[in-house]
């Protein structure tokens, strides 16, 4: 089973450039999440959604940053315009059925974004 | 704001010897408890999601054991191996809400000295 997919692996961009990361979950997962991890933190949940609807975007910078599923299976996040803050490891995870908490989140291998 | 501590931060062990570290985590409306391990340049990679007070989990030379009524939960690694490096991530969800977004800790940066 292929896990979960993500692109670019690492990204560098100037303060106040756009930049958009791509995730493809593992099929059939209903739940995807995107997480952002800042050196020295852990993984901090940006945004949940469940097929192509929004669960949770209580954390996600809503000035700069947004996410879209369309169709329920693909998603983008995109930062406009980055400031240097943003640099970190944006992390895209799946799970099967979600709003179970006992359902394991798959995670992709990360996108490291450098802002200079 | 749920606060989910791990210690310690880092861990150099010597290859065969047995270690084991620490997650803390708010008892009240506990829902589970997710061990990952993080190999860097990889995926953050599922050991365990625990959900009941006592309970154990096994996997090969790794355990953790849960205490959901003082909130705490261990994470045991016998006869560390090289491969064991890591750093090891808990994650605590609570029963708040519909959303089931994981809050992490900072991790434990495991390394294993040959």
């Amino acid at each position: 089973e292929a896990g979960v997919a993500q692109s670019p692996r690492y990204k560098i961009i100037e303060k106040r450039q756009s930049v958009a990361f791509w995730c493809n979950p593992i099929s059939g997962h209903a739940t995807l999440y995107w997480y952002q991890q800042i050196l020295g933190q852990g993984p901090k949940l940006l945004i949940q959604f469940q097929n192509n609807g929004v669960v949770d975007d209580s954390q996600l910078p809503k000035d700069r940053f947004s996410a879209e599923r369309l169709k329920g299976v693909d998603s983008t996040l995109k930062i406009q315009p980055a400031k240097l803050e943003d640099s970190a490891v944006y992390l895209c995870a799946s799970s099967s059925i979600g709003r179970r908490v006992t359902d394991t989140q798959y995670f992709g291998p990360g996108t490291r974004l450098t802002v200079l | 704001i749920l606060n989910v501590e791990q210690s310690p931060q880092s861990l150099h062990v010597q290859e065969g010897d047995s270690t084991n570290f620490t997650c803390s985590f708010p008892s009240s409306n506990f829902y589970a408890l997710h061990w990952y391990r993080w190999e860097t340049a990889k995926s953050p990679e599922a050991l365990f999601v625990m959900t009941l007070n006592g309970d154990e989990k096994k996997k090969g030379r790794i355990s953790a054991t849960l205490n959901t009524k003082e909130g705490y939960s261990y994470l045991y690694i016998k006869g560390s191996q090289p491969e064991d490096s890591a750093t090891y991530l808990c994650a605590f969800t609570n029963s708040g809400g519909g959303a089931d977004g994981l809050t992490f800790g900072k991790g434990t940066h495991l390394i294993i000295q040959p």
